[in-house]
């Protein structure tokens, strides 16, 4: 969907650096969510926020920190790189009880 | 997601064949939606559907809440339906995606 845009579309990072995935909505939703998806896997839930607020966490590892700025803002800081973190990150956002709506992702690659 | 099964995991059809992909669920929901992923990746909304039938062009999608289920049919398919097909259950602000559908379909 336009109105939700991550950036960048493409990422390469080095092992061991610190990278930060921008996720912006203009729908107007009060909840945001990031996913994962691992080659030909499926996705993988990994944070919900309601209100600027985390309601869910289902990442095991505190390398990945969501960072909300401003209410339409989802923030994804991911820091100490792995190879196995490559994935294409994708950002989501609802009304809370309506539709989920997704951004066209970030496909991250660590090398 | 084993809350979510979807069937079957992949199908091939000619041109103009029709389409019946499956979804169950093992747990309770507040809603669930259909997506169509794209071969690069992104995720289209098909149907949001937490009961009763919703038609779209060719698609329609049934969710039966007491029993668990949820189907969407393809009528007269195209090969540019081609993709990877979820469905999707929303609990508690969080949601579950099922492995989904591999859909190809032959001129």
């Amino acid at each position: 969907d336009p109105k939700i845009i991550q950036k960048p579309k493409y990422l390469v990072a080095v092992t061991g650096s610190e990278k930060i995935l921008i996720c912006e909505q203009y729908l107007g939703h009060n909840a945001m969510y990031w996913y994962r998806q691992s080659a030909k896997k499926p996705l993988e839930f990994m944070f919900s926020y309601s209100y600027q607020k985390l309601m869910d966490n289902q990442t095991a590892s505190s390398r990945f920190q969501p960072q909300s700025s401003k209410k339409n803002h989802l923030d994804l800081q991911i820091t100490a790189l792995k190879p196995d973190d490559s994935a294409t990150y994708f950002c989501a956002s609802s009304q809370e009880g309506g539709p989920v709506f997704f951004g066209k992702g970030t496909r991250l690659t660590v090398v | 997601g084993q809350q979510v099964q979807q069937s079957p995991a992949s199908l091939v059809l000619q041109e103009g064949e029709n389409a019946e992909l499956q979804c169950n669920f093992s747990t309770s929901l507040n809603s669930m939606q259909w997506f169509y992923q794209r071969p690069g990746g992104s995720l289209v909304s098909l149907f949001y559907n937490p009961s009763g039938t919703k038609h779209s062009g060719r698609l329609t999608s049934t969710t039966v809440i007491k029993e668990r289920r949820s189907s969407l049919h393809i009528s007269s398919s195209q090969t540019t339906d081609s993709g990877t097909y979820l469905c999707a259950l929303d609990r508690n602000n969080r949601i579950f995606f099922g492995d989904g559908t591999q859909l190809v379909v032959k001129p």
